[in-house]
């Protein structure tokens, strides 16, 4: 079945570092889609991406979509504590019922 | 997202009780989705509901599992005669149309 592998599971930076999560997919996607789930909380979305080579931005994020649409990443600039949280992709299953979660990325940003 | 409404926030059932999670969407969204996340873990698809129907359940277990969007009233995920191994947070989101969603704060059932 269609999988979406994130990497890395784990991050730790120093406050003001830069952070980048990256998510693959096997198949070609319609679109992706990114959340964040601070500590003990439910994941919010941040952002859908659907055009081939596609990059947002959100403030100190930005959000790239890959040529192939096969893959994706999301780097934050001069990470704050506030960042803090587990970073998901997700993908959309070819029939569009369902939504195939990256393991994600938790991100520890030390003070 | 505080408009999608679950409770009981917390939810905590012996061994062979029924677990019953109630699911408010976003007033007008049609499309609700219910998750399955374990501890450390992503989330795991369950089952995808319109008003009325289940329209994909493939996530779902066969058995002890079921889950209903009714006409009136909350989305419903009923787990019977709960086993340890069904601890963990699920979670619900909707959207006005297929695609990304809003999530609730979860319900965390715990098994004892």
């Amino acid at each position: 079945g269609q999988q979406v592998m994130q990497i890395p599971q784990y991050q730790h930076v120093q406050e003001g570092e830069d952070f980048t999560t990256y998510c693959n997919s096997s198949t070609t996607l319609s679109n992706i889609q990114w959340y964040k789930q601070r500590p003990g909380g439910h994941p919010v979305f941040l952002i859908q991406l659907v055009k081939s080579g596609e990059v947002k931005k959100q403030k100190r994020l930005t959000f790239q979509f890959g040529e192939a649409k096969k893959n994706s990443s999301l780097h934050i600039t001069a990470t704050q504590t506030t960042d803090v949280g587990t970073y998901f992709c997700a993908a959309p299953s070819n029939t569009g019922n369902q939504f195939y979660f990256g393991t994600g990325t938790s991100l520890t940003v030390i003070p | 997202n505080a408009g999608v409404m679950q409770n009981p926030r917390h939810l905590v059932r012996r061994r062979g009780q029924e677990a019953r999670l109630r699911c408010s969407p976003v007033k007008g969204h049609s499309h609700v989705y219910w998750y399955r996340q374990l501890p450390e873990e992503g989330l795991k698809f369950m089952v995808y509901l319109q008003k009325e129907n289940i329209i994909d359940e493939s996530g779902m277990p066969k058995e002890r599992f079921s889950a209903e969007f009714p006409k009136e009233g909350p989305s419903i995920l009923r787990i019977q005669q709960v086993v340890r191994g069904d601890s963990a947070a699920y979670f619900c989101a909707s959207s006005p149309v297929q695609g990304w969603a809003f999530f609730g704060q979860g319900t965390r059932l715990t098994v004892v």
